[in-house]
């Protein structure tokens, strides 16, 4: 079956540690996106890439790093700096240009 | 930068009535994609929207982009408990640029 995977569905991390969550597709995409869900914020954009060993940071891309080794992976890993990084972490990816996303199950963080 | 609004924040309705939910952009919408997000899960398509006037229909629900191309609606007929969720409408950035931009989503509730 193709489609976009995010692992762990949960993720409970102590205040101070890096985090690294998963995101993995089989789709061919070129492009894929990070972005992160707040109540009441909708989806906001924290780093995209378009090609492998390239990425561009989005709006809120303090506290975070990405890498994109091969083209059907794209791991997020939430730092230490991130002031407040509890939130739901969507994962998506889509053909080169305009064109629908697809997006993963979700990863949601809880730091403690 | 393209922003989309979307009203209401949030819907209560009882089954079997009929609902709207809107979607205004501050510029020209080249794409325009609704979205249906189950709480605590990943985003489902469920249709794109590129020209003026154009009108697309799943299942229940009925999308339209008006012919100026700010303002998409989406309308649900003969609303039941499994449209509860939140949605979103998304659309391709103006200027050239893909990446897309998300409203707030409307979170609607059915009850039965």
């Amino acid at each position: 079956d193709g489609g976009i995977t995010q692992s762990p569905k949960y993720l409970f991390r102590k205040e101070g540690q890096n985090v690294t969550l998963s995101c993995e597709q089989n789709l061919n995409h070129d492009a894929m996106y990070w972005y992160r869900q707040d109540p009441g914020q909708g989806l906001r954009l924290i780093y995209y890439s378009q090609i492998v060993n390239d990425f561009q940071k989005g709006d809120i891309a303090e506290g975070y790093s990405v890498s994109r080794e091969k083209k059907e992976s794209f791991p997020l890993t939430v730092t230490s700096a991130q002031k407040n990084p509890t939130a739901f972490y969507l994962c998506a990816s889509s053909p080169l240009g305009p064109d629908t996303q697809y997006f993963g199950p979700g990863t949601r963080l809880t730091v403690l | 930068s393209q922003e989309l609004e979307q009203s209401p924040q949030s819907l209560i309705v009882q089954e079997g009535k009929n609902l709207t939910i809107n979607c205004t952009s501050s510029k020209t919408l080249y794409g325009l994609y609704w979205y249906k997000q189950k709480y605590g899960e990943g985003l489902i398509f469920l249709m794109m929207l590129q020209k003026g006037g154009e009108e697309k229909s799943h299942e229940k629900i009925t999308a339209k982009l008006d012919e100026k191309k700010q303002q998409s609606s989406l309308h649900i007929t003969a609303s039941q408990p499994s449209h509860a969720g939140i949605y979103l409408c998304g659309a391709d950035g103006s200027g050239g640029s893909y990446i897309p931009t998300f409203g707030r989503g409307t979170s609607l509730i059915v009850h039965p």
